[in-house]
């Protein structure tokens, strides 16, 4: 069974440049979530989908962060404009059912670095 | 709110001997708890998980965790450990009483001496 993809692994831009990660969650896995990690700190949930609609985004700075799933498969999350703290690694993770219940299945994640 | 707390930055121990994690945390209800780990340069992956039942929860890789509901802890343990265990770890809980957004702890490296 292929993981979740990430893509790219890496990036390195300039404040206020925007930038944008994909995700592509475990076959047949509703729900998609995407973190940020920042380093010493653990993941914190930005937004999670359940098909292609959202059930939370409470922790998403929506300013500047946006993110779709709009055929309920990949999704994307960008950032525009980037600020110096959002260096960080940005990990989507999936499950089976919404249900809090099931096992995420993480990708490799983006780390991403801002100048 | 919901809060997990990991006390411990770094925990060393000497191959062979038994190794604890710690983990606590905080809800309104009831609570589901995970236990994740972190290889460098990977994301995480599940070892176990809490859910109710009986509070002694076995894992992957030999991991068990002890559900302790008076002291609101879920500690990580192994027997007997690997220097290949060493690694960040990561307790992670889900509020039955809340918005079941996961909330994970700030994490703990695990460094298994040979």
């Amino acid at each position: 069974e292929a993981g979740v993809a990430q893509s790219p692994r890496y990036k390195i831009i300039e404040k206020r440049q925007s930038v944008a990660f994909w995700c592509n969650p475990i076959s047949g896995h509703a729900t998609l979530y995407w973190y940020q990690q920042i380093l010493g700190q653990g993941p914190k949930l930005l937004i999670q989908f359940q098909n292609n609609g959202v059930v939370d985004d409470s922790q998403l700075p929506k300013d500047r962060f946006s993110a779709e799933r709009l055929k309920g498969v990949d999704s994307t999350l960008k950032i525009q404009p980037a600020k110096l703290e959002d260096s960080a690694v940005y990990l989507c993770a999936s499950s089976s059912t919404e249900g809090s219940k099931n096992i995420q299945y993480f990708g490799a994640g983006t780390r991403l670095s801002v100048l | 709110a919901q809060s997990v707390a990991q006390p411990e930055d770094q925990v060393n121990v000497a191959e062979g001997n038994p190794l604890t994690v710690k983990c606590t945390y905080s809800v309104s209800g009831n609570p589901y708890l995970f236990w994740y780990v972190q290889y460098p340069n990977r994301g995480l992956q599940f070892l176990l998980k809490y859910i109710t039942g009986d509070n002694l929860v076995k894992g992957s890789y030999g991991f068990e965790a002890e559900f302790n509901k008076s002291q609101t802890s879920f500690h990580l343990k192994k027997p007997s450990a690997l220097v290949s265990d060493s690694a960040l770890y990561f307790c992670a809980v889900r509020d039955t009483g809340g918005s079941y957004i996961p909330t994970f702890g700030r994490g703990t490296s695990l460094i298994v001496h040979p």
